[in-house]
């Protein structure tokens, strides 16, 4: 059973614009999400973070959005960058902080110029 | 530079040949983890060590093991590797644990080809 989900595989985005990813999850017990980015060739470089507390959580072009009833949360790149173009993977974890994080299979990010 | 290294970053072998692929930070983490990433699979942990010692199971581990003889080092074992074992792997730590404002780092990948 898949915890948590990001349901795009992929996502094309003209240079400028707004990118939207998204992540559901099942598992009511998860307390801190996280995004994660990956570039070919390289690892997974962590990009965003919430906790469960809040709602939304800023970072320069990054915003990460949190709905706790929905169990749903979204990354949102504003302006978007052929540079941002990359494969984003959603994580969950519980508030131990013992208890592996959970990824989702990711969305590949393309920024058109 | 913190970071974390993974050697070698690319091997092509022969079914039940075994093979080691090392793990090493430099950044004083307790919190060492093995994933796999396979297309249309994402990342699936294999095995994960909450310090020396001390390792468990994670989603995937069927076929590997692991050791954690030291803080830094975490290598991953493929005893009698097989086809289905051909992957892109990754290592990554984190400081004490997997929470949201503890992040793992990762290192950049060991792409292994089981003929």
């Amino acid at each position: 059973d898949q915890q948590v989900k990001q349901n795009s595989p992929s996502l094309s985005v003209q240079e400028g614009r707004i990118s939207i990813l998204n992540c559901d999850y099942t598992n009511s017990m998860f307390d801190y999400f996280l995004w994660y980015k990956k570039y070919p060739a390289e690892g997974p470089t962590f990009l965003i973070s919430i906790s469960s507390i809040k709602d939304k959580n800023e970072d320069g072009r990054f915003t990460v959005f949190l709905n706790k009833s929905a169990k749903h949360l979204s990354l949102h790149i504003v302006p978007s960058q052929p540079g941002d173009s990359a494969v984003y993977f959603c994580a969950a974890s519980d508030d131990s902080g013992n208890t592996p994080l959970v990824f989702g299979k990711g969305t590949r990010l393309s920024v058109i110029a | 530079e913190a970071q974390v290294t993974q050697n070698p970053r690319y091997l092509i072998t022969v079914t039940g040949k075994k093979l080691t692929v090392t793990c090493s930070q430099n950044m004083n983490h307790e919190y060492m983890s093995w994933y796999r990433q396979d297309p249309g699979l994402g990342l699936r942990q294999i095995y994960y060590s909450m310090n020396v010692e001390v390792t468990d199971k994670g989603d995937v581990p069927e076929g590997y093991k692991v050791s954690r003889k030291e803080k830094r080092n975490f290598p991953l074992i493929l005893e009698s590797p097989s086809p289905n074992q051909t992957s892109l792997y990754f290592c990554a730590s984190s400081l004490r644990g997997y929470r949201g404002d503890q992040p793992q780092h990762f290192g950049d990948g060991t792409r292994l080809s089981i003929l």
